[in-house]
């Protein structure tokens, strides 16, 4: 079975600044990772599928990237309404997100 | 547009059943695996089960293996979640979505429902 780990749990940022978000398999996924956004009371968002494919409708500042076992998403530069978690996910396996906070 | 609704959650007691129902709209029911994930109160999300698009491969969670039983009507563009013997760690708000994909392997979860709460508890 596969373990998806995150890194950091918490990223302490303000508007304007990079996040760098890690996702790490614990065995080899063939790029099928996907990442998620989600605000509290509302049901997930789909950011990026297949490890760096946009999903319709998602702004170009948030990209993905990796290969194999180590991930990574990215938005640019923080807007107020990325505040929120995240969460990867391959298959049957969630990770168990990062908080992405003011 | 695609749309997800769920229905079917509810308060239930430990031992019980429920089936959940996810009606879809918008999109080609038919050529699109589904599946079922659930969020326990201030918890992550975790996978439940998951259909692919023709309904012949069918996977569970550890957690619900022989209690759950997913399945799909593509006549009625719905697919169902049948919960047997619930324990009160199935306490969860239960979203149905689509994936991107015929089966789970990729594509990503793309749309969602607005999720139905299932609360187990004497």
């Amino acid at each position: 079975e596969i373990v998806l780990t995150q890194s950091p749990a918490t990223l302490s940022l303000s508007p304007g600044e990079r996040a760098t978000l890690s996702c790490r398999a614990s065995q080899s996924i063939n790029n099928y990772l996907a990442w998620y956004q989600q605000k509290p009371g509302q049901a997930p968002r789909l950011l990026i599928y297949d490890a760096s494919n946009r999903a319709t409708g998602i702004p170009a500042r948030f990209s993905g990237s990796g290969s194999g076992t180590d991930f990574t998403l990215t938005i640019s530069s923080l807007e107020p309404e990325d505040f929120a978690v995240y969460y990867c996910q391959q298959r049957g396996t969630f990770g168990p997100g990062t908080k992405v906070d003011i | 547009d695609v749309k997800l609704l769920e229905s079917g959650g509810g308060l239930v007691q430990p031992g019980g059943s429920l089936r959940l129902s996810c009606e879809a709209s918008g999109f080609v029911f038919s050529a699109y695996a589904m599946t079922w994930v659930r969020q326990a109160p201030g918890k992550g999300l975790q996978w439940v089960s998951g259909i692919s698009a023709s309904g012949n491969t069918i996977d569970y969670a550890d957690s619900v293996k022989g209690r759950f039983t997913i399945s799909r009507d593509k006549s009625t563009n719905t697919m169902f979640l049948h919960m047997n013997n619930l324990r009160a760690e199935d306490t969860a708000v239960y979203y149905c979505a689509k994936v991107g994909w015929n089966t789970m392997i990729r594509g990503g979860f793309d749309h969602w429902g607005q999720g139905t709460l299932v609360t187990v508890s004497s």
